[in-house]
């Protein structure tokens, strides 16, 4: 069935360090795939999407290239800032059925 | 720009009791889900809907009972409550039509059963 594996469970890092949480996917289909972000109280949020081979998605500073070949779709930012601390979830899509699967979520704590 | 409330926003209930949580959206999405949360295990789904009087189950709907009275509501029933449970229950919905779509969350229902 369809799953997404993120590697990190907690990742600690201080302003202005380079972000990567690592993303891989399993899945049938050719399926869309998605980061949320949530922060403390809130829902998650829609941070971007993509939906094909070799697509980037981006937003506020945070991108991913979707990898076939690697069934791969690792978040990165250059700099990151304390406002990023949030728990990171990378999601799979499921065309058929309108479901959408998510990893376990990657807290990201940021120190100023 | 719409918005998903979510009632109430801190359940607490006894063991064995039936507890109800309920999720409004003024979006006017035909797709709405109910997600648990547990700490560390990311998001579950329980059940979705794709309109008005549908229901199909997710992976976690043992012990849940789902109703989607209309459009623009969708509730959430635990059947029987389990003493020293604890989780955040999110309700989502998403637009209608497209495969690719992402899906919209309320804030959440944090239960904790004594």
């Amino acid at each position: 069935g369809d799953s997404v594996t993120q590697t990190e469970g907690q990742v600690a890092l201080s302003e202005e360090d380079f972000l990567t949480i690592h993303c891989n996917y399993s899945a049938s289909g050719y399926p869309a795939l998605f980061w949320y972000v949530q922060y403390p109280g809130e829902g998650p949020q829609f941070l971007f999407r993509a939906s094909r081979d070799k697509e980037k998605g981006s937003s506020r500073g945070f991108e991913a290239t979707y990898d076939k070949g690697t069934t791969s779709f690792h978040l990165r930012k250059a700099s990151v800032q304390e406002s990023d601390s949030a728990v990171y979830y990378c999601a799979l899509g499921d065309p058929s059925n309108n479901r959408i699967f998510f990893g376990d979520g990657t807290q990201l704590v940021v120190k100023p | 720009g719409g918005i998903i409330t979510q009632t109430p926003k801190f359940l607490i209930g006894q063991e064995g009791q039936k507890l109800t949580l309920k999720c409004q959206q003024n979006f006017n999405h035909d797709t709405m889900y109910w997600y648990r949360q547990d700490s560390g295990k990311g998001l579950r789904l329980i059940y979705y809907s794709i309109t008005e009087n549908d229901l199909q189950k997710g992976d976690l709907s043992e012990g849940y009972d789902a109703s989607r009275e209309k459009k623009s509501s969708f509730s959430l029933t635990v059947t029987s409550a389990q003493k020293n449970e604890m989780a955040v229950f999110l309700c989502a919905s998403s637009i209608p039509g497209q495969d690719y779509a992402e899906q919209f969350f309320g804030p959440g229902t944090r239960l904790t059963v004594l």
